[in-house]
C-alpha cells in the first residue's frame, strides 16, 4: 500500500470551475507537506509547503488544508484556467528526511 | 534566471552505450537529488550528496552512478542503459536537508532530461 495516495487519478473540468484534489496518507511522523504543480515534460514547481501543525496555506487561486486526525490533505483550485492543466502532486517529507511521492492527479481544463 | 539547469533536455541513446546527463544550480545549495520519473508515476530518488556526502537510496541500481566535481554541477551516469531506463529524469536542490537543521527546506526542481533508449 502506497504511503501517500492521491485521488482522483485523472480530472476533467471546464476552465473557470472550482475543484478539489485529494491526498491521503499513512506516514506518521512527517515534517511537511507540499504540493507541487508538473506540466507535462517539466520539472515539479511547489506551491504550497505545510508543517504538520498548519491547517491550511493559499498560494493565488490554490489552497491547500491539512487535517492531521484524519491525515488528509486538499488543493483547492479557484477559477479554473487552462494553464492549471498539469499533473498535482502531493508530497510528505519524513521526520527522518525520506521524502515520498504520491503518483499525482492529472487535471485538464477544457476550454 | 534558470535556477537549477539540466542538459541536455532530450538525450537518446543507445542500448548499453553509456550516457551522461547533467545538472547545475545558480542556488549555491548544498543538497542536489537524481530522481527517475516513469510516465505517470511518482518522481523515484535514485540518490542525493549533501555537499560532497553520497548517499545512495537502498533500490538504486549499481547501473547509475553520480559525481558532484563542486557545489554547482552534478552528473548522473548510466553505465549500460537497458530499455527499462527511458524516463524522465529531474534533477533537484535544496539549501539543506530537513533533519540537519530541523527546518523546512524548498526543494527547486529543474526542467528534467528526456531519455530514450533505442
Amino acid at each position: 500500500k502506497n504511503q501517500v495516495e492521491q485521488s482522483p487519478q485523472s480530472l476533467i473540468i471546464l476552465e473557470g470551475k472550482n475543484c478539489t484534489l485529494q491526498c491521503n496518507y499513512t506516514v506518521s511522523p512527517f515534517s511537511n507537506l507540499r504540493w507541487y504543480k508538473q506540466d507535462t515534460g517539466r520539472g515539479p514547481v511547489s506551491l504550497t509547503i505545510m508543517t504538520f501543525s498548519e491547517n491550511t496555506k493559499s498560494n493565488g487561486r490554490y489552497t491547500a488544508t491539512l487535517d492531521a486526525d484524519t491525515k488528509q490533505s486538499s488543493l483547492h483550485i479557484t477559477a479554473s484556467q487552462l494553464s492549471d492543466s498539469a499533473s498535482y502532486i502531493c508530497v510528505l517529507y519524513s521526520s527522518a528526511s525520506k521524502i515520498i511521492f504520491g503518483s499525482g492527479t492529472r487535471l485538464s481544463i477544457r476550454p | 534566471d534558470a535556477m537549477v539547469i539540466q542538459n541536455p533536455r532530450y538525450q537518446v541513446t543507445q542500448f548499453g552505450k553509456p550516457v551522461t546527463l547533467s545538472c547545475s544550480q545558480t542556488l549555491n545549495h548544498n543538497v542536489m537529488y537524481w530522481y527517475q520519473q516513469k510516465s505517470s508515476q511518482a518522481p523515484k530518488l535514485l540518490f542525493h550528496y549533501y555537499d560532497k556526502d553520497f548517499n545512495n537510496e537502498a533500490d538504486t541500481p549499481d547501473n547509475f552512478q553520480s559525481r558532484r566535481p563542486n557545489t554547482s554541477f552534478c552528473f548522473l551516469d548510466i553505465r549500460s542503459p537497458g530499455l527499462g531506463d527511458a524516463a524522465m529524469y529531474l534533477c533537484a536542490t535544496s539549501r539543506d536537508l530537513e533533519m540537519v537543521r530541523e527546518r523546512v527546506y524548498e526543494q527547486y526542481f529543474g526542467p528534467g532530461t528526456r531519455l530514450t533508449v533505442t
